[in-house]
């Protein structure tokens, strides 16, 4: 079945640095959705690309969905001890939106 | 505008028992979902719910049930509880079914279910 892959797991990053996740599906999206949980936070919708080589900016937060509509990135600039949470990707496909595992991410100050 | 509101919060159950589990979605959004959140799989989909028609459903077994009512109101049952059950099971709401024209979903604050 469909799955997305999304990497890396785990990311620790000290306050300031640069931080990256990469989602990959095993098959063609309609759409990449992304999402942040917060600790003992639900899943907070934070963007929507559906066009092939998409690039959308909030801020310092940039993400990308490639040209095959098969892979997609967040890159976070400088990052800030608000930043902490899990990220996931979400790919849409046939009506479906499946999830990544998440990236979880902890900024030191 | 109100949230997602799931009901109840946290839950214990024996093995054996069902449990019910309750999802009102955004005033207006016809669609919801159901995903199950462990640490070790992640967000896994149940099913969706538009128009009181299961849309789309997962690969759980057939435990696993839900329902949607005439408000957008669903719920989703799990009858004979395992330990594996245990899981934060989160409902999302979307204006349309599937998640259209850049809307993304609205999660419920979710229910934290604990099989003992």
């Amino acid at each position: 079945g469909q799955q997305v892959m999304q990497i890396p797991q785990y990311q620790h990053v000290q306050e300031g640095e640069d931080f990256t996740t990469y989602c990959n599906s095993s098959t063609t999206l309609s759409n990449i959705q992304w999402y942040k949980q917060r600790p003992g936070g639900h899943p907070v919708f934070l963007i929507q690309l559906v066009k092939s080589g998409e690039v959308k900016k909030q801020k310092r937060l940039t993400f990308q969905f490639g040209e095959a509509k098969k892979n997609s990135s967040l890159h976070i600039t400088a990052t800030q001890t608000t930043d902490v949470g899990t990220y996931f990707c979400a790919g849409g496909s046939q009506g479906n939106l499946i999830f990544g595992k998440g990236t979880k991410l902890s900024v030191k100050p | 505008k109100a949230g997602v509101t799931q009901t109840p919060r946290y839950l214990i159950k024996t093995r054996g028992q069902q449990v019910t589990l309750s999802c009102s979605p955004i005033s207006g959004h016809r669609s919801v979902s159901w995903y199950q959140q462990t640490p070790g799989q992640g967000l896994q989909f149940l099913f969706e719910y538009f128009s009181e028609t299961q849309r789309n459903k997962g690969n759980f077994p057939g435990r696993f049930s839900g329902r949607q009512f005439s408000n957008s109101r669903s719920e989703m049952n799990v009858s004979t509880l395992e330990l594996g059950d245990s899981a934060l099971y989160l409902c999302a709401s979307s204006p349309g079914q599937g998640t259209p024209d850049g809307y993304g979903y609205t999660f419920g604050s979710g229910t934290r279910l604990t099989v003992v």
